[in-house]
């Protein structure tokens, strides 16, 4: 069964740091993109940024460029998010999610997310 | 960035309806529009890809349409488990853009 989870989220002071990771299981990370996507409370999806199979390829919301990091061991099968210079308006929860390409792109599978609150 | 616009941001419905939610791209997308439902509390989940495909394990009373800028996710007839608000997305290019969702609720 594909599955992803994630997991590093809390409490956090503006300024601050925080790494997200997300572990996969059923199948092989190393064969696909992946995403993050966040949702701050009572608000929409809004994607963060999207890694290519080797990390050699990285894209990121305009809003998280030069702060958020997005990397990936595939020996280890986890991804993460690598959250520095935190603001309130991070506060979400962030979902990770496989990418697949089936005609266009899209995100197959999700974890079940975990809350990044920045707050003081 | 591409903008994508939802409508209705929400609405009222009786079990059995028909149910029709549109979703417009600021520009041209091809084909490159999904469709995805999500519960309170719970991951989204992938409900239409390719702007017309039916992921695997999605009831066939979902439906979607469209191309270019307009698309449109249809359900034949709603049932008490589809009370859910529900995201179109475009994959064309990054950064990948989500609509505001339409909330769907009981009436």
């Amino acid at each position: 069964e594909v599955q992803v989870v994630e997991s590093g989220g809390g409490l956090v002071q503006p300024g601050g740091s925080l790494r997200l990771s997300c572990g996969a299981s059923g199948f092989n990370l190393i064969n696909y993109w992946m995403s993050w996507v966040r949702q701050a409370p009572g608000k929409g999806l809004e994607w963060v940024a999207n890694i290519k199979q080797d990390g050699s390829e990285k894209y990121y919301v305009d809003s998280v460029k030069g702060r958020f990091t997005i990397s990936r061991d595939n020996a280890k099968n986890t991804l993460y998010l690598q959250m520095n210079s935190l603001r309130a308006e991070d506060t979400a929860v962030y979902y990770c999610a496989r990418i697949i390409f089936n005609n266009t792109w899209n995100n197959d599978y999700w974890g079940q997310g975990t809350l990044v609150t920045v707050s003081s | 960035d591409i903008r994508m616009t939802q409508s209705p941001s929400s609405l009222s419905a009786s079990v059995g309806d028909r149910v029709t939610i549109t979703c417009r791209a600021s520009q041209s997308i091809s084909n490159s529009l999904n469709w995805y439902q999500q519960k309170p509390g719970k991951a989204p989940k992938l409900l239409i890809f390719a702007a017309s495909s039916l992921q695997s394990g999605v009831p066939l009373r979902f439906s979607g349409s469209g191309s270019g800028t307009d698309f449109t996710l249809t359900i034949s007839s709603l049932q008490p488990e589809d009370f859910a608000t529900y995201y179109c997305q475009q994959c064309r290019s990054a950064p990948w853009t989500f609509g505001q969702g339409t909330r769907v609720e009981i009436k």
